[in-house]
């Protein structure tokens, strides 16, 4: 039982470069999220995506963009890295919006920015 | 808009005994869920436990259990008979029961578990 997978689990990158973060889940979640997380700032949401075809921006969405590629796929892209983007990203799912099951997290992504 | 604070970046407990995590948190919604999630140093978030705000008993999983104050927007984790395996780091969040996708989470509260 996979639950969600991200990859990969760790990457540098130098500024500008561009990066794509993937993350598949096989729930058949209808919801699905991408966090950052940084010491002391918690997790901050930067997009989502309620169900396949839509997508929407959370608390931090500047310098990235997603797709959600079908229902079990939603990517995270950074265009032109930039060292602020240094974090760890999770991606997240939930089975459906109006429901008190919790989100299902991925096992996380460290990126550094150089 | 939403909030949620943990007002605690850091607790201790001795390993056997119990602790509790203070979560606040500021909404004018009458319908939400609240969660609280363990984050290890594998950084797998996992759920500890959850509550409906229309439920008024209080929510208990094994050796955690919340206190809920929906009058005083408080939602706090208790953890008894603390064991090792439960350092962590441990976030509360709020979801708003319908109509919006969104999690809000706290800063976290890191725990530590003393032998």
């Amino acid at each position: 039982n996979a639950g969600v997978t991200q990859t990969p689990k760790f990457q540098v990158l130098k500024t500008g470069q561009s990066m794509t973060l993937q993350c598949a889940q096989d729930m058949n979640h209808n919801s699905m999220y991408w966090y950052r997380q940084d010491p002391g700032m918690g997790l901050r949401l930067i997009y989502y995506s309620a169900s396949e075809g839509t997508t929407d921006k959370g608390e931090v969405p500047n310098g990235y963009n997603v797709s959600r590629l079908n229902k079990r796929e939603f990517s995270l892209r950074l265009e032109s890295a930039a060292p602020s983007q240094t974090s760890v990203y999770f991606c997240a799912s939930s089975e459906r919006p109006a429901s008190n099951q919790p989100q299902h997290f991925g096992d996380g992504t460290r990126l550094s920015i150089l | 808009a939403q909030t949620v604070t943990q007002s605690q970046p850091e607790m201790s407990v001795q390993e056997a005994e119990t602790v509790t995590l203070s979560c606040t948190y500021d909404t004018s919604e009458s319908d939400y869920y609240l969660f609280w999630y363990k984050q290890p140093p594998s950084r797998q978030m996992i759920l500890v436990i959850r509550q409906e705000a229309y439920k008024q008993q209080n929510a208990t999983e094994n050796r955690f259990s919340v206190n809920f104050q929906k009058a005083a927007k408080s939602f706090s984790l208790k953890i008894s008979d603390s064991q090792l395996g439960d350092a962590a780091m441990y976030f509360c969040a709020y979801r708003h029961f319908s109509g919006t996708y969104k999690y809000i989470f706290g800063t976290g509260t890191r725990l530590k578990v003393l032998a």
